[in-house]
Order: C-alpha cells, then structure tokens, then sequence
C-alpha cells in the first residue's frame, strides 16, 4: 500500500542554519504530496504542497520539489530561525481518495 | 474564521470507561476523519465519514467506533478503554472535491486522551 518515510528526528539546529528533511513516498499513480507543520500545543496546518512531478511547493521561506524519478519531496528552508520549531509531517493523497496518509513525523528545534 | 473543534484539549479516563472525543466544523464540509498521533508513528487514520451517517474503517479501527448523526459533527468512541489507547487524537475535516485534488484538510487542535 501507499506509504511515507521521513528522515527520524529529533533534528537540532542553530539559528541561520539550513535544514533538509528528507521525505520519500511509495504509491500507485501520480499521488498529490504534502508537508504539514505542528506547532506545539496546536494541531496540523498545511505549510506546502505540490501535485505533480517537478511542481516546486514553497511557503514561509520553506521548500519542497517533487521528484518522481527519486519518489522524493524533500523539504528545505535556507535559514531557519527559533520560530520554526515544531513536528513536520510529510504526507500524500492519492488523486481518487480523500485520505491523507502521513509520515512518522520529524521533530526540529531550533537553538538561538 | 473557519474550524474544527474537538470538545477536550486533555482527558483522563480509566479503563474499562466508555470515552466519547467529539469533533465539531463549521465550514459546512463533508467530509471528517479521526487520526490518532504517537511519537514515531506519525498519524495514523481510524475512522473516516464522506457524509451523514456515513463511515468507514481506516488503518486502525480496531477498539474504536464512530458516530455521524449531523453534518457538522463527527464522534468517536472508545468503548472500552484500554491503556494503549493512550495518545493524541486528531480530527480533520475536508470538503469533498470529484476528481479534483483537493488538499483543504483542516485539523482540529487535538484531544490528549490518557487511560489509566
């Protein structure tokens, strides 16, 4: 069945640092792909997204491409700061359902 | 501003209880689900409703029942509590799009649910 797998977290990094979250999908198809963002105490929102092969999602400073040839979407940002410190989660949609299915989540905090 | 609600931000129950997780939206979508959320295990789909008094299982159904009467609103039961459903419980709500990629999932704000 479809699934996701990101990179285990927890990730630490310095304020000013570039972060990468690696996130790869199996799926049927041309699934749509997301990234969600947690922050604490607060439930998910939607930070990207992409929904075909070499769409580039972006928002906030953070990016991700769709990469069908490596089943990747890795998320970017090139300067994080402290405010940026939450659960992401990595997830995809198949274009004839509903349901999202998620990743196992990568925790960043992120030190001034 | 549009929402989901979920009744309790932290619940207690014993188990053996009979637990009710209620999930309000007002954006009038058709769509609700229920995930539950632990620490390495990402999110995890329990139940799902496309419409009124409609539902199916998702990956984990097992111990848990729904509950669809209204549009707006979307329960889920445990109805035996048991210690390992001890976790953060997610509700989500959608509008439902036909063969259009529709990405417009709001999450609610989450229910700590601890059974001991």
């Amino acid at each position: 069945g479809d699934s996701v797998t990101q990179m285990e977290g927890p990730v630490t990094l310095s304020e000013e640092a570039f972060l990468t979250i690696n996130c790869t999908y199996t799926a049927t198809g041309y699934p749509s792909l997301f990234w969600y963002v947690q922050y604490p105490g607060e439930g998910l929102q939607l930070l990207l997204k992409a929904t075909k092969a070499d769409d580039k999602g972006s928002n906030k400073g953070f990016e991700a491409t769709y990469r069908k040839e490596t089943t990747s979407f890795h998320l970017e940002k090139g300067s994080v700061q402290v405010s940026d410190s939450a659960v992401y989660f990595c997830a995809l949609k198949r274009n004839q359902g509903g349901k999202l299915i998620f990743g196992q989540g990568t925790e960043l905090s992120v030190k001034p | 501003d549009v929402k989901v609600t979920q009744s309790s931000r932290y619940l207690v129950k014993r188990t053996g209880e009979k637990v009710f997780l209620e999930c309000v939206q007002d954006m009038d979508h058709e769509n609700m689900f229920w995930y539950r959320q632990d620490p390495g295990l990402g999110l995890r789909l329990i139940y799902f409703s496309y419409d009124v008094k409609m539902k199916e299982k998702g990956d984990i159904p097992e111990g848990y029942s729904v509950s669809r009467e209204k549009k707006e609103r979307f329960s889920l039961i445990l109805e035996s509590a048991s210690t390992n459903q001890t976790s953060m419980y997610l509700c989500a709500s959608r509008q439902a799009g036909g063969r259009s990629t529709n990405y417009g999932y709001t999450f609610g704000s989450g229910t700590r649910l601890t059974v001991v």
